[in-house]
């Protein structure tokens, strides 16, 4: 089975400007997360996504948001970039409860 | 709520070396445990991980144990290799919710 897909591998966006991330599951797993990885916060949950439905949502601003389609691939957008925003944006899928994730390779956006 | 508490790094260890690094949680219920390494530039790989009470999970020589009466989670390693270093990430998960991260061990091994 291929990974956790995550595209682009890199990004260099400009201070208000709006990104969008992409995230392709492993193929059955229908849950999505995603998290923040910075070198002063660490590993911070973003949201999980589950057929579809956000379930839950971390302590994020409204700038933050996500989807996920039918075929289970998932998206993250950042509006109104700012410059605490650069930061490893890693992407999980797991197949159910109690189960492992398997991450994705991030996508690391400099916000500039 | 749910936490993870880890050992504070770096560590730097010399090759063939023991290697344990301290991870304790908080749990309101009885999560699973993992641990995930991350290489430089990577995403995070599953190393090893316990779904029950005195579970012991293990790989590639890493071994932890659930430990519920001490609500620990302790990653070990009876001689380490230059190729394990890494940062080591402890987790807990309550079913369904997200993943509780400790904020990460840095490992060196030098030749």
């Amino acid at each position: 089975k291929a990974g956790v897909t995550q595209t682009p591998r890199y990004l260099i966006k400009t201070r208000g400007q709006q990104v969008t991330l992409s995230c392709s599951p492993i193929s059955g797993h229908r849950s999505v997360s995603w998290y923040q990885q910075t070198p002063g916060q660490g590993l911070q949950f973003l949201f999980e996504y589950f057929s579809e439905t956000q379930r839950n949502k971390g302590n994020f601003p409204g700038r933050f948001s996500g989807r996920q389609f039918s075929n289970s691939r998932s998206e993250m957008n950042v509006s109104t970039l700012e410059l605490g925003d650069s930061a490893l944006y890693l992407c999980a899928s797991r197949e159910g409860a109690h189960t492992e994730a398997f991450f994705g390779q991030g996508t690391r956006l400099t916000v500039v | 709520g749910n936490s993870v508490t880890q050992m504070e790094g770096p560590v730097t260890l010399s090759e063939e070396a023991f290697l344990t690094i301290n991870c304790t949680y908080t749990a309101t219920g009885y999560p699973s445990l993992f641990w995930y390494v991350q290489y430089p530039g990577e995403g995070l790989q599953l190393l090893l991980k316990a779904t029950k009470a005195d579970d012991k999970g293990s790989n590639k020589g890493f071994e932890a144990t659930y430990r519920k009466e001490t609500t620990s989670f302790h990653l070990e390693k009876g001689s380490v290799q230059v190729s394990d270093s890494a940062v080591y990430f402890c987790a807990l998960s309550m079913s369904v919710d997200q993943f509780y991260f400790g904020t990460g061990t840095s490992l060196t091994v030098i030749p």
